[in-house]
């Protein structure tokens, strides 16, 4: 089947800190993997994409790479703000469907 | 460019009574088109896609419709809410047609069952 893993959270950082969350994946076929961002009390926005394997995907400096041999998509951000402070879902899509399957989410707090 | 608009952004209604939830989306054709629930602090629950007017999936029984009368609209209804249907509902779009697109989100619906 199709899943999707992410870190537990609260991720707590300071400022300027570097920033890794976990995403592992299953999947049939070949899916598309994504990052979204979601802000207190507003809807997700997508972050990055990757389409194939080794692509990486880039946006506001977090960076992630789609790793086949170990179905991985690792959000990266060499130095994180305050305003980074949200929570991030992992998602993939579903090959030969128009579906999704997201992550539970990882909540970042950014401390100055 | 595209855009989604999802309303009311919060709604607080009785137990047992009926629910209306409007999703449009702007500036391109055909979309396929999502309801998602969140609840407090966890994931993303699909509710229904639908890939064209008049088709809709449902991924989950429940007290809960959906309806595409319109290309680029979608609404979510309820004849009776129930406690359960407290969350956060959001809705979605990605280009039709093409798997593997990334989706696009509204801003949500916060809906309080009292």
């Amino acid at each position: 089947g199709n899943s999707v893993t992410q870190m537990e959270g609260p991720v707590t950082l300071s400022e300027e800190a570097f920033l890794t969350i976990n995403c592992t994946y299953t999947a049939t076929g070949y899916p598309s993997l994504f990052w979204y961002v979601q802000y207190p009390g507003e809807g997700l926005q997508l972050l990055l994409k990757a389409t194939k394997a080794d692509d990486k995907g880039s946006n506001k400096g977090f960076e992630a790479t789609y790793r086949k041999e170990t179905t991985s998509f690792h959000l990266e951000k060499g130095s994180v703000q305050v305003s980074d402070s949200a929570v991030y879902f992992c998602a993939l899509s579903v090959t030969g469907t128009y579906k999704y399957i997201f992550g539970t989410g990882t909540r970042l707090k950014v401390l100055a | 460019s595209q855009t989604i608009h999802q309303w009311p952004a919060t709604l607080v209604q009785p137990v047992g009574s009926p629910l209306s939830l409007e999703c449009t989306v702007e500036g391109t054709s055909n979309p396929n088109l999502y309801w998602y629930r969140q609840a407090a602090g966890r994931g993303l629950q699909l509710l229904f896609y639908s890939v064209g007017i008049g088709q809709i999936s449902s991924e989950v029984p429940q007290n809960l419709s959906a309806s595409r009368p319109q290309d680029r609209q979608f609404i979510l209804s309820s004849k009776k809410l129930l406690l359960s249907d407290s969350g956060f509902y959001l809705c979605a779009w990605s280009v039709g047609g093409i798997s593997n697109q990334p989706q696009h989100f509204g801003d949500g619906t916060r809906l309080s069952i009292l």
